[in-house]
């Protein structure tokens, strides 16, 4: 079975700039989060979709937004970019049934703000 | 609020000695608790995890402890081997039945041949 893929795998924008980002969970899953990985503050999530339906939502400013497709892709989008938004952007798919903990994490965006 | 510390920041082995990575969690409501592997340009692998109806898991060479009442759990590597060497992740869910994981601070294993 495929696992998470991510696309794309670098990307450098400038200042002020918007990004798209793409998610496609491992097949059969239908819960997508997303993380942002930097040295200085970790990994942090920043928002669960499930059945297109956002379910959770981290401490991030409405900059950063996402969305589920029917297919369970992901896209998440972030506007006004700022160079503190340089950072690994990671997927993580979860199975959709009840008490199914485990989260698989894709290869991840890097993403670069000059 | 929320948190996850895990300790030590880096750890220095020697092959086939025993590496242990401890973390602490602040909500007493989580039931969640998975560990995760990073490797240099890779995303975090699930290596093993444990939920709080459980003290230990083990898989080979890899095993896990639970105290729910110090709401501490840790890692234990045996026999090392210089593909262990990696960030290791430590993680929990702040509430019982919720996805949203708050991670640790990350562990630089390095195991020395």
């Amino acid at each position: 079975k495929a696992g998470v893929t991510q696309t794309p795998r670098y990307l450098i924008k400038t200042r002020g700039q918007q990004v798209t980002l793409s998610c496609s969970p491992i097949s059969g899953h239908r819960s997508v989060s997303w993380y942002q990985q930097t040295p200085g503050q970790g990994l942090q999530f920043l928002f669960e979709y499930f059945s297109e339906t956002q379910r959770n939502k981290g401490n991030f400013p409405g900059r950063f937004s996402g969305r589920q497709f029917s297919n369970s892709r992901s896209e998440m989008n972030v506007s006004t970019l700022e160079l503190g938004d340089s950072a690994l952007y990671l997927c993580a798919s979860r199975q959709s049934r009840d008490s199914s903990y485990e989260q698989y994490f894709g290869p991840g965006t890097r993403l670069t703000v000059t | 609020g929320e948190n996850v510390e895990q300790h030590p920041s880096t750890l220095s082995v020697q092959e086939g000695d025993s590496a242990v990575i401890k973390c602490t969690y602040s909500d007493s409501a989580s039931n969640y608790f998975p560990w995760y592997k990073q490797e240099l340009g890779k995303g975090p692998q699930l290596i093993i995890d444990i939920r709080s109806n459980v003290g230990e898991k083990k898989d080979q060479r890899i095993a896990v402890t639970l105290n729910k009442t110090a709401k501490h759990f840790s890692l234990h590597i045996t026999e090392t081997q210089p593909e262990d060497s990696a960030v290791y992740f430590c993680a929990a869910n702040p509430t019982s039945g919720t996805y949203k994981y708050i991670f640790g601070t990350g562990t630089r294993l390095k195991v020395l041949a």
